[in-house]
Formats: C-alpha cells, structure tokens, sequence
C-alpha cells in the first residue's frame, strides 16, 4: 500500500526553539495533506490542511503563525512548530490524500512525538 | 463539540468472540465513515470504510453497519484475534469542496482480545 513517512520520529527541543517536521508520501502524489495532534488517550484532532501550492487552511483555535505550514511539492509538506512551549507537546500525525483512490485512501504517517522542555 | 462520539473508552473481548464497537455522530452533512486501527507512538492504519448510500460493508473479518437515522455506526470484528488489541477510531468526512477528505475522529476505543 502506499506509504507516508514523517521526519523526525522523536524531537526533544528547549522552550523557545523552533521545530520543522516534515511528512512525504513516498509512492503517490499528494496535493492534499493534512495535520493532526494528538494529546495521551484522546482523539486525533485536525489542525491544518496543507495544500500544494497554496496557503494552508487552518482549523478553529489554531495559531497560523505559530504552526507553519509550507506544502512545496505535491511529495512533501512541513510543519514548523515556532517558539515552542511545554504545552505543544504532543504527536504530530500527518496524512496525505490520493485522490485518484477516493476518500478512504488517505494515508497515515507514523507520528512525530514532541517534547518541549 | 464533539460531532463525532466512541462513548466506550475500552472494551474487552476473549479470542474466538465477536468485537462490536460503537461510534455515533452528530452532523448530518457527514456521508462517508471510516475505521481506523492504531498502535501506540504510530500513525493509523485504515480498516474498512462505508459511504452513507450503504447501510453494511463487509471485508473479510470486519463488518461496518450503518444506521443514518440514528446516526450511528459499528464495527464487527468476528473472530477476534489477540493481534487485533488496539485503539480502534471512527472517524467521518463530508463531501464539500476543500473539505474533501477532511475527517473528523472519535476519541478511540482501547479493544483487548484475551487468548
């Protein structure tokens, strides 16, 4: 099946750093992806769709500018985390969409945690 | 607002048993379901989906059920392995526009399956 990794696994960052992690979906096009965090023992929670070749469309609640998104090839979307604080901790899980199969072909990346000391 | 609801944070199940898990929803506009299964620390990984035009959908072990006018909807697992102890997520999208493939989960159902 097709496959999306994430970049890096883990990242442990002092409070007031910034962090990058990126998401490529390794075998298909992808003009569409999407962020989500997830806290321990919640739900996914959607934080932004990353288009290519456009702005991202943020969801209620979600500081644009300190999560920055850049989608700038239809392989590769980033997230940078800015001036991270203890509180952004969390798993970054990104997903990537292959129109070509429909709706249920969206594909998981396996999890980014951070920890913000 | 929660629009869409696993009210079972865990359920436990002995091997050779059926599974069934629940999850309801709120918004009306939503007309495609998803299940997901997933590990600790990794991303999830799709099981079965059904569009709102079907009431079943059925794949090998796994049954999804659909009920629109209750909105509501459950997965069937039978038989139940060992293997299949995990966080199973419903989750929904509608059809619009940028939307599209936009899901919105469930807070998850912690499944164990005792050999």
């Amino acid at each position: 099946g097709a496959v999306v990794s994430q970049h890096p696994s883990r990242v442990i960052c002092k409070s007031g750093t910034s962090v990058k992690i990126e998401c490529r979906s390794l075998d298909f096009q992808a003009t569409t992806m999407f962020w989500y965090r997830q806290f321990p023992k919640q739900s996914l929670m959607l934080m932004a769709t990353s288009n290519e070749g456009s702005k991202a469309t943020y969801e209620q609640g979600v500081e644009k500018d300190k999560f920055l998104i850049n989608h700038a090839s239809l392989t590769l979307s980033t997230l940078t985390v800015t001036s991270a604080h203890p509180e952004d901790s969390s798993f970054y899980i990104c997903s990537a969409n292959n129109l070509a199969g429909g709706r249920k072909t969206q594909y998981f990346g396996p999890g980014t945690r951070l920890l913000v000391l | 607002d929660q629009q869409v609801k696993q009210n079972s944070p865990s359920l436990s199940v002995q091997e050779g048993r059926i599974s069934i898990l629940n999850c309801d929803y709120t918004n009306s506009m939503f007309d495609y379901f998803l299940w997901y299964k997933k590990y600790p620390a990794e991303g999830p990984t799709f099981l079965i989906s059904i569009s709102s035009i079907k009431d079943k959908n059925e794949d090998g072990r796994f049954t999804v059920f659909l009920n629109k006018s209750a909105k509501h909807l459950s997965l069937h697992i039978v038989p139940s392995q060992p293997g299949d102890s995990a966080v199973y997520f419903c989750a929904a999208s509608d059809k619009g526009g940028t939307s599209y493939g936009k899901l919105t989960f469930g807070q998850g159902t912690i499944l164990t399956v005792h050999p």
